[in-house]
């Protein structure tokens, strides 16, 4: 069974930083590429991050590239998210979803979700 | 704004058959599939439809996607309570070399 168990959320100021983390389980981690998801309260889904199956390959939206690093250790199969200066308009449920295939790419889509960590930007 | 454009809301009553459409361009619907995640109150998206028509094992074959142009749509037959939930269509956008979402649209089962 695919599980998904992200981590490392909470309450930032402003500017702040935090890292996330999601420990995957019930497949072969280095087989797909991973992303990540985030969804503002009340608002629909946006990608944020992906990283392809051997880490080799990034890509980020555009609202987060220069501030978020995507990364992945294959030996402890787990995704990880550093966020940096921090907005408030990064408020949202961060989840982790697995990619059909190895490679972020037109051919697959995401086939699994954690439950996601809530991320909140506030003074 | 979502660059997928979906209606914010959709209902039906206990037994019948609901549509939920999702538009967009060339760049995304008109040349890559369409997936849709069901997202029940409270908890995280789960696929429902791949590669336009196509349903994960468990998906019951009351739920249904077609793609015809730039535009494509989730059916809902035999409407249960249990359907009640958002829905999210998705597609990879060739101009952003990304996945995009449409809005999202909530259905209510009265």
């Amino acid at each position: 069974e695919v599980q998904l168990l992200e981590s490392g959320g909470g309450l930032v100021q402003p500017g702040g930083s935090l890292r996330l983390s999601c420990a995957a389980s019930g497949f072969t981690f280095t087989s797909c590429a991973m992303n990540w998801v985030r969804q503002a309260p009340g608002k629909g889904l946006e990608w944020v991050s992906a990283i392809s199956g051997s880490g080799g390959s990034t890509s980020y939206a555009d609202s987060v590239r220069g501030r978020f690093t995507i990364s992945r250790d294959n030996s402890k199969s787990t995704l990880y998210l550093e966020l940096n200066s921090l907005r408030a308009e990064d408020t949202a449920v961060y989840y982790c979803a697995k990619w059909k295939g190895a490679d972020y790419d037109w051919r697959y889509y995401f086939d699994y979700w954690g439950q996601g960590t809530l991320v909140t930007v506030s003074s | 704004q979502s660059v997928l454009t979906q209606p914010p809301s959709a209902s039906g009553t206990p037994g019948q058959r609901v549509t939920i459409s999702c538009s967009g361009s060339s760049s995304n619907i008109g040349s890559n599939a369409v997936n849709w995640y069901q997202q029940l109150p409270g908890t995280a998206p789960k696929l429902l439809i791949y590669s336009n028509n196509q349903r994960p094992l468990g998906v019951p074959d009351r739920v249904s996607g077609s793609k015809s142009g730039t535009s494509a749509s989730l059916a809902i037959s035999g409407l249960q309570s249990e359907d009640e939930a958002d829905y999210h269509c998705a597609a990879w956008d060739d101009s952003l070399n990304g996945v995009i979402f449409g809005g999202g649209t909530k259905l209510t089962v009265l």
